[in-house]
């Protein structure tokens, strides 16, 4: 299995609201990303999890909240969120940091609007 | 600090006809390079990656690109170009240097005419 899915692929939220994003991959990455891509630019990363720790965050606002439950699982929770943050998120894993070489493999992507 | 630069963000070419979309990289160390495609509404695919070794390098769907350390480019090629080739492509490069973190070029649209 060379895949990374995610879900929802569409979430549409109000500036209240609290939502998830789920992704999950099985190809025994050691290493998950999540990123935000607006459109037309690269992807900007957000979060990164090695091992199931925390590795790094890129100053992302509060308001997102990831979560690696286990090795094959990444959440971002998201609370009281901005138009501006409306976007394409990305999720990512690769094998492990470790490796330069090692390419990430994406999902699809959950397309959030924010009202 | 490791940089990509893409520097055109649209080419154009007729279906049949060879592509090439540019890249050039900047970074300390050695250079990890990658090609990645997206379509409309969909995630990066991985094409190809240049690691070490022969400076040309194949990848998925009849895309190479070809590795120049003297000129610091990694150029995507294919010598014939099909309609189902338009998407959004995007050069990355990841440096030991740089806490391993894939960095983005601004990405080059392919449009291909029938």
């Amino acid at each position: 299995d060379t895949e990374v899915t995610q879900t929802p692929k569409h979430l549409v939220m109000g500036m209240t609201n609290k939502k998830s994003l789920k992704c999950e991959q099985h190809m025994g990455h050691r290493a998950m990303y999540w990123y935000k891509q607006k459109a037309k630019k690269p992807p900007e990363l957000m979060f990164v999890y090695s091992y199931e720790k925390l590795s790094i965050n890129e100053s992302v606002p509060s308001r997102f909240s990831p979560e690696c439950p286990n090795s094959s699982l990444l959440n971002l929770h998201l609370h009281a969120l901005q138009p501006e943050d409306s976007a394409l998120y990305l999720c990512a894993s690769s094998q492990d940091l470790g490796a330069s070489y090692n390419e990430q493999f994406f999902g699809p992507g959950t397309r959030l609007t924010v009202l | 600090a490791q940089s990509v630069a893409q520097p055109e963000d649209q080419v154009n070419v007729a279906e049949g006809n060879p592509l090439t979309v540019k890249c050039t990289y900047s970074v300390s160390g050695n250079p990890y390079l990658f090609w990645y495609v997206q379509y409309p509404n969909r995630g990066l695919q991985f094409l190809l990656k240049y690691i070490t070794g022969d400076n040309l390098v194949k990848g998925s769907y009849g895309f190479e690109a070809e590795f120049n350390k003297s000129q610091t480019s990694f150029h995507l090629k294919k010598p014939s170009a099909l309609v189902s080739d338009s998407a959004l492509y995007f050069c990355a490069v990841r440096d030991r240097n740089a806490g391993n973190m894939l960095t983005f070029g601004g990405g080059t649209r392919l449009m291909v005419k029938p």
